[in-house]
């Protein structure tokens, strides 16, 4: 079945330092390509997402972008901050019938150190 | 829209009791998703609902679990008899036309089984 495999935490950094989080998947058909952000104590918030092979999502400095040679979709930021800290999901659609629903990766902590 | 609106944030109940969790979705939005976050599990797709209709259950643990969702406004996740291992947040999403746009989730609401 579908799925998605992400570079396991912790991740912890300075500031300033470059960000990289892997993300791949394993998809029939042409799924599209999500990044969620889980602050402490909240639900998740989507960062970016991509809809078809080629696409950049991008948001608050942050980019990826939907490999289908390689079937990744890694998280990039140049140049990551203290208010970066949180849990990073990588996800993607997967058709089931005339519906759709989500599937997540099981998530990257990400701590910034000043 | 206030967005995805969940009660209660925090429920703390005794082994054997029912809990009931409630969901209000994005008015207009057609799917509604159940997560379940644990530290040991990850995030969990536990049943999603297409215009009301439950598509797909296969994330329901057990028949301890069940969800409705009698109108467009309204779904609940009910644990009847809870148990110590249903500690976990719940969430709730939702999203038009599937998950090619944008799931927006609720700020959860978590359990804890006594």
């Amino acid at each position: 079945g579908d799925s998605v495999t992400q570079m396991e935490g912790p991740v912890t950094l300075s500031e300033e330092a470059f960000l990289t989080i892997n993300c791949t998947y394993t998809a029939t058909g042409y799924p599209s390509l999500f990044w969620y952000v889980q602050y402490p104590g909240e639900g998740l918030q989507l960062l970016l997402k991509a809809t078809k092979a080629d696409d950049k999502g991008s948001n608050k400095g942050f980019e990826a972008t939907y490999r289908k040679e390689t079937t990744s979709f890694h998280l990039e930021k140049g140049s990551v901050q203290v208010s970066d800290s949180a849990v990073y999901f990588c996800a993607l659609s997967s058709m089931y019938s005339s519906a759709s629903k989500i599937i997540f990766g099981s998530g990257t902590r990400l701590s910034i150190r000043p | 829209d206030a967005g995805v609106i969940q009660s209660p944030r925090h429920e703390v109940t005794e082994m054997g009791q029912e809990v009931t969790l409630r969901c209000k979705p994005i008015s207009g939005h057609d799917y509604l998703f159940w997560y379940r976050q644990t530290m040991m599990r990850g995030l969990e797709l536990l049943i999603y609902f297409n215009n009301n209709v439950p598509i797909d259950d296969s994330g329901m643990p057990e028949d301890r679990f069940s969800a409705k969702m009698p109108n467009a406004s309204f779904s609940t996740l009910k644990i009847q008899p809870s148990e110590p291992r249903d500690s976990a947040v719940y969430f709730c999403a939702s999203s038009l036309e599937g998950s090619r746009t944008e799931a927006f989730f609720g700020q959860g609401t978590r359990l804890t089984v006594v």
